[in-house]
């Protein structure tokens, strides 16, 4: 997977509650992004970020929020205003932003809401 | 609007033919498409990119084609091998934005 890292790999969440999910990077990219996918669906991007501190909206990020603190991880909060937050995600990473360039993609977590 | 469709959700093929998996694009101005395989529970991984000054470009056992006039992009595998069968996805990366444009995605399902 390119060294991106998602964890969990699975994770349960009660109606109600915010969980963060973890993508970190050692490739040195600069940007950053998260997608959502639904069962036999292609991505929708929720967030991205192109360098350290600063992100935008994707297509679908109500529901969601983001930080990127440190160049090598952006992590990803689903809170509670997200009301159907049972899906796949996947966080990729792309060496320059603005770039024509390949995204990576991290293995994935999946989200199942209780 | 933008949009980076696929013809067909599902091919089925016999092992060891040949795979033609196909996408459309509708922005003119597209210079840059990728094609992802992503196999069940796992991440997409690249398989082959091709910018719009070019036709054609091969891989290992891959060959993407371009047709800038009618806005189409194949992927073709030769001699489909059992652990082709994913889903495929084409998509296209707006600079502008810095985005990824994915379609809806492809199953290659592959006979022994």
């Amino acid at each position: 997977d390119g060294g991106i890292t998602q964890s969990p790999k699975y994770l349960f969440r009660k109606e109600g509650q915010n969980v963060t999910l973890s993508c970190e990077q050692n490739l040195n990219h600069d940007a950053m992004y998260w997608y959502r996918q639904d069962p036999g669906q292609g991505l929708r991007l929720i967030y991205y970020s192109q360098i350290v501190n600063d992100f935008q909206k994707g297509d679908i990020a109500e529901g969601y929020s983001v930080s990127r603190e440190k160049k090598e991880s952006f992590p990803l909060t689903v809170t509670s205003a997200q009301k159907n937050p049972t899906a796949f995600y996947l966080c990729a990473s792309m060496k320059v932003a603005g770039a024509t360039d390949t995204q990576y993609f991290g293995p994935g977590t999946r989200l199942t809401v209780l | 609007g933008e949009s980076v469709g696929l013809h067909l959700p599902t091919l089925s093929v016999q092992e060891g033919d040949n795979s033609i998996i196909n996408c459309a694009y509708s922005n003119s101005a597209s210079d840059y498409f990728i094609w992802y395989k992503q196999e069940s529970g796992k991440g997409p991984q690249f398989i082959i990119d091709i910018r719009s000054n070019m036709d054609k470009r091969q891989g290992q056992r891959v060959t993407v084609l371009l047709n800038k006039t009618v806005k189409h992009l194949s992927l073709q595998i030769a001699a489909t091998q059992p652990g082709d069968s994913a889903v495929y996805f084409c998509a296209d990366l707006q600079d502008s934005s810095y985005k990824l444009i994915f379609g809806s995605g492809t199953r290659l399902l592959v006979r022994p």
